[in-house]
């Protein structure tokens, strides 16, 4: 089976311009996280998606991020507009349908590693 | 506040050792989840093992052994005999209403 599909693997982009990352959880799953990871901060989450509907974004840093899951198959992070401060690997993970969610384990994706010139 | 520390910024072993990481919690809530992951060099995060805060009894998988310890609110892991193949960035993660990550162990095991 495929485990979650993450695309672009690599972007880079310069300063103002728009960027959307797409995941395809596996096949399922109805939990889907959006992870940034730097060096700085580590690990964060950012938002968590269950059944398609946002649940928790409050780690969404600021207004230019903002994420979607039109259906149980995909979601995009998009930054608009992008900084360098954005440079990091943004992960998506998916979860099997148990309760609570936050008991679940997660399957996470390759990443796409982000660079913000 | 929720908090999770993981001390150990980098080790080192020779292949064989066995070698334990450590991960100290903070939460007020008597409900939370426990977890480890690992990060090879590929980068992909691969989950490792949950734990609830009910059940506190420790679990060996092969080489891997986890000591929960609710008291001193630590969620240790032990890698016995240590491979090469065991190099990695080890995350122990807790969730409670938030779901937190340690800033991550590297592991280097040299032949």
């Amino acid at each position: 089976d495929a485990g979650v599909i993450q695309s672009p693997r690599h972007e880079v982009t310069e300063m103002g311009q728009e960027v959307t990352l797409r995941c395809k959880p596996i096949s399922g799953h109805n939990s889907l996280f959006w992870y940034r990871q730097t060096m700085m901060r580590g690990l964060e989450l950012l938002i968590y998606f269950n059944n398609n509907v946002p649940i928790d974004d409050s780690g969404m840093p600021e207004d230019r991020f903002s994420a979607k899951m039109p259906n149980a198959s995909f979601s995009t992070l998009k930054i608009q507009p992008s900084e360098p401060r954005d440079s990091a690997v943004y992960f998506c993970a998916s979860s099997l349908p148990e309760s609570p969610w936050r008991a679940n384990e997660q399957f996470f994706g390759p990443g796409t590693r982000l660079t913000v010139l | 506040a929720q908090k999770v520390t993981q001390a150990q910024t980098e080790i080192s072993v020779v292949e064989k050792e066995d070698v334990t990481l450590d991960c100290v919690y903070e939460t007020r809530d008597t409900t939370y989840y426990l977890f480890w992951y690992k990060q090879p060099p590929s980068g992909e995060l691969v989950f490792l093992i949950r734990r609830n805060s009910f059940d506190e009894q420790n679990e060996i998988s092969g080489r891997y052994s986890w000591n929960f310890q609710k008291s001193t609110s630590s969620f240790n892991f032990t890698i016995t005999a240590s491979q090469v193949v065991d190099s990695a960035v080890y995350f122990c993660a807790l969730s409670d209403l938030k779901l937190v990550f340690g800033a991550g162990t590297i592991l280097r095991v040299k032949s």
